[in-house]
């Protein structure tokens, strides 16, 4: 089936850290991922996304990762801020490419 | 540009009632999904409208239906509330069809089935 799946529920980090968000995927056809960052009572806010035929895609203190050999992708915020605190969902496009799968999250926390 | 909005914000109902839900898309956008965020089971899709028609449709029962207007305003309804129905309901607008391009979420609704 279709899925998407992060490694880690939670990550903690100091403020000024640099943080890694890690998500597999597991559908080699999706060709377009997308990370979203969620606060706690607000809906999913657009971080960055990139398309299969990049590899890295750069956003402000923002970078996606994708490598599509091992099915993987990864979001990088530099010198993290208590404000990057929040849930971290990547999501794919499903086979037939017409709508999103979302992973259960990661929960970043920053400690100033 | 206004964001996504979504009505109510939340909403509180007894098992067996039925709800509708309103989303009012970003301008020009005429694509709108609807998902369900739970704590247990994450964000699953439930729905894409696209001018006006359903496009594509998740893996949940016929209690869960939805319509979208010329406007691209978009409701959502769920009939036969069950107590598992309980939880954040999220829209997203897209200028383009879901899976296409970035989707742009509004605040959600809360639904509380007692």
């Amino acid at each position: 089936g279709e899925s998407v799946g992060l490694h880690l529920p939670t990550l903690s980090v100091q403020e000024g850290d640099n943080s890694i968000i890690n998500c597999a995927y597991s559908n080699s056809a999706s060709d377009y991922f997308i990370w979203y960052k969620q606060e706690s009572g607000k809906g999913p806010q657009f971080i960055i996304d990139i398309r299969s035929n990049m590899d890295k895609r750069q956003g402000q203190r923002v970078t996606v990762l994708l490598n599509k050999t091992v099915k993987h992708l990864s979001l990088q915020i530099a010198a993290t801020q208590p404000g990057d605190s929040a849930v971290y969902f990547c999501a794919e496009n499903n086979q037939a490419g017409t709508a999103l799968i979302f992973g259960k999250g990661t929960t970043l926390s920053v400690s100033s | 540009k206004a964001g996504v909005t979504q009505t109510p914000r939340y909403l509180i109902k007894t098992r067996g009632q039925q709800v509708t839900l309103s989303c009012s898309p970003i301008s020009g956008h005429r694509s709108v999904s609807w998902y369900q965020q739970t704590p247990g089971q994450g964000l699953q899709f439930l729905f894409e409208y696209f001018s006006e028609t359903q496009r594509n449709k998740g893996n949940f029962p016929g209690r869960f239906s939805g319509r979208q207007f010329s406007n691209s305003r978009s409701e959502m309804n769920v009939s036969t509330l069950e107590l598992g129905d309980s939880a954040l309901y999220l829209c997203a607008s897209s200028s383009r069809r879901a899976g296409a391009g970035e989707q742009y979420f509004g605040p959600g609704t809360r639904l509380t089935v007692t």
